[in-house]
């Protein structure tokens, strides 16, 4: 089973909306961390937010925000007003805290229109 | 200026040879890892090393090697058992061994095998 679904494939988004992407999670441990990268199509992967499982308010960061429902195991990345540089892949990833591996999901391919 | 840095970005070899990519960091960062990436996918974890010589497979390490000999160093070898080379490749460390800490990555080397 996947533990990463982003059941977004591709998005396309009109600019300074604001867009929300999807990310749920499959874990059975207590402590974790949930990620968020943004890859643009140069490749390098740039971390954008880190929400931790005892964290009790939703992680912020500038633009970036991260609405984590624990209960529902969901952690969406929402963008605030959009910018043509939003234009992206952003992946979805997790650190279980048993584990020193992160597990990525397959991504959603943010567009944004002009 | 700390970070990791991959050398070459671009790499061609042909069938059959075996390739080493180079990954350093100067982040002080106790692990490390190579991930593989390809068209429209996702990260797949290859090896990773928490602590000088030692390393653990990941999940598709077949046909891959590692050395860990230096704490900033971590090359990948992909060897003529690879059966599918050409892909994205990204070197990614950590701060700690067991901590929900994020992952920062290199700037990736594109190898094509002709």
């Amino acid at each position: 089973a996947q533990k990463i679904t982003q059941t977004q494939p591709g998005m396309f988004v009109q600019e300074k909306e604001a867009v929300t992407l999807d990310c749920t999670y499959d874990t059975s441990d207590q402590s974790y961390g949930l990620f968020w990268y943004k890859q643009p199509s140069s490749g390098e992967m740039i971390f954008l937010i880190y929400q931790g499982s005892y964290d009790e308010q939703n992680a912020t960061e500038g633009r970036y925000s991260l609405n984590f429902q624990k209960a529902r195991k969901s952690a969406n990345l929402v963008i605030s007003a959009s910018q043509l540089g939003d234009s992206a892949m952003y992946f979805c990833a997790m650190r279980e805290g048993r584990d020193d591996k992160i597990i990525f999901g397959k991504g959603t391919r943010l567009h944004i229109l002009p | 200026d700390g970070g990791i840095t991959q050398s070459p970005k671009y790499l061609f070899r042909k069938e059959g040879q075996n390739v080493t990519l180079s990954c350093e960091q100067n982040l002080n960062h106790d692990a490390m890892y190579w991930y593989r990436q390809d068209p429209g996918q996702g990260l797949r974890l290859i090896y990773y090393s928490q602590i000088v010589n030692d390393f653990q497979k990941g999940d598709i390490a077949e046909g891959y090697s590692v050395s860990r000999e230096k704490k900033e160093s971590f090359p990948l070898t992909v060897t003529s058992a690879q059966k599918n080379p050409t892909a994205f490749y990204l070197c990614a460390s950590s701060i700690d061994l067991g901590g929900l800490g994020e992952q920062f990555f290199g700037p990736g080397t594109r190898l094509t095998v002709l």
